[in-house]
């Protein structure tokens, strides 16, 4: 079954590490997202990536890092620079859309549910 | 103003009641409109796109109003299952590559 998957589920964290999500997708989709949600808010974009070895910051991308060296992977680095990164993260992906019609219909995987002690 | 705004609730309603949802969106240059519908502790799915012309699926009923800026989702026949939070999507301007999400609303439908 195609889809995206999220690796770990739950996390812990000292203050002061750094922790790597894993996003890996077998959509073929070209454009992969990261958001983060916080309870009772909306997601907001960290990081997005179009195309391989390109990505763009988003919204709140401060203390994250990302790559995307193979298209169906899309790794987020939580570094310690990031001062609340207690939340759930969400990995997405999508086909390009059309010009001018922007993304077509994001697919999530589970999230990412990441916990500093 | 904000650039998608929703009222989070929560709508609490009796099964088989119809409920209706709105969301406000500030671009008027935005292209494109979407709910999806968010499980506690899941991950937001999509629901249904809007349409200019309307768009309905089975119990649920999606319209686009581009002149006062508002999409509504309008749900009938409520079911217990129907309880989650429906997060309303804009992509805010042509071209743009990324969704601009709302908070959501969320809807309790007891027996």
């Amino acid at each position: 079954d195609g889809g995206i998957t999220q690796s770990p589920k739950y996390l812990f964290r000292k203050e002061g590490q750094n922790v790597t999500l894993s996003c890996e997708q077998n959509l073929n989709h070209d454009a992969m997202y990261w958001y983060r949600q916080d309870p009772g808010q909306g997601l907001r974009l960290i990081y997005y990536s179009q195309i391989v070895n390109d990505f763009q910051k988003g919204d709140i991308a401060e203390g994250y890092s990302v790559s995307r060296e193979k298209k169906e992977s899309f790794p987020l680095t939580v570094t310690s620079a990031q001062k609340n990164p207690t939340a759930f993260y969400l990995c997405a992906s999508s086909m390009l859309g059309t010009s001018g019609s922007g993304p077509g219909e994001l697919f999530f995987g589970e999230g990412s549910r990441l916990t500093v002690l | 103003r904000k650039e998608v705004e929703q009222d989070p609730g929560p709508f609490n309603v009796p099964e088989g009641a119809t409920v209706a949802f709105n969301c406000t969106y500030s671009n008027s240059a935005s292209q494109s409109f979407f709910w999806y519908r968010q499980d506690c502790r899941k991950e937001p799915k999509l629901l249904m796109s809007v349409y200019s012309s309307g768009n309905e699926d089975g119990r649920f009923t999606a319209q686009l109003n581009r002149a006062s800026q508002y999409i509504s989702l309008l749900i009938r026949d409520s079911k217990l299952s129907d309880s989650a939070t429906y997060l309303c999507v804009v992509n805010p301007r042509s071209g743009y590559s990324t969704l601009t999400f709302g908070k959501g609303t969320m809807l309790l439908v007891s027996p």
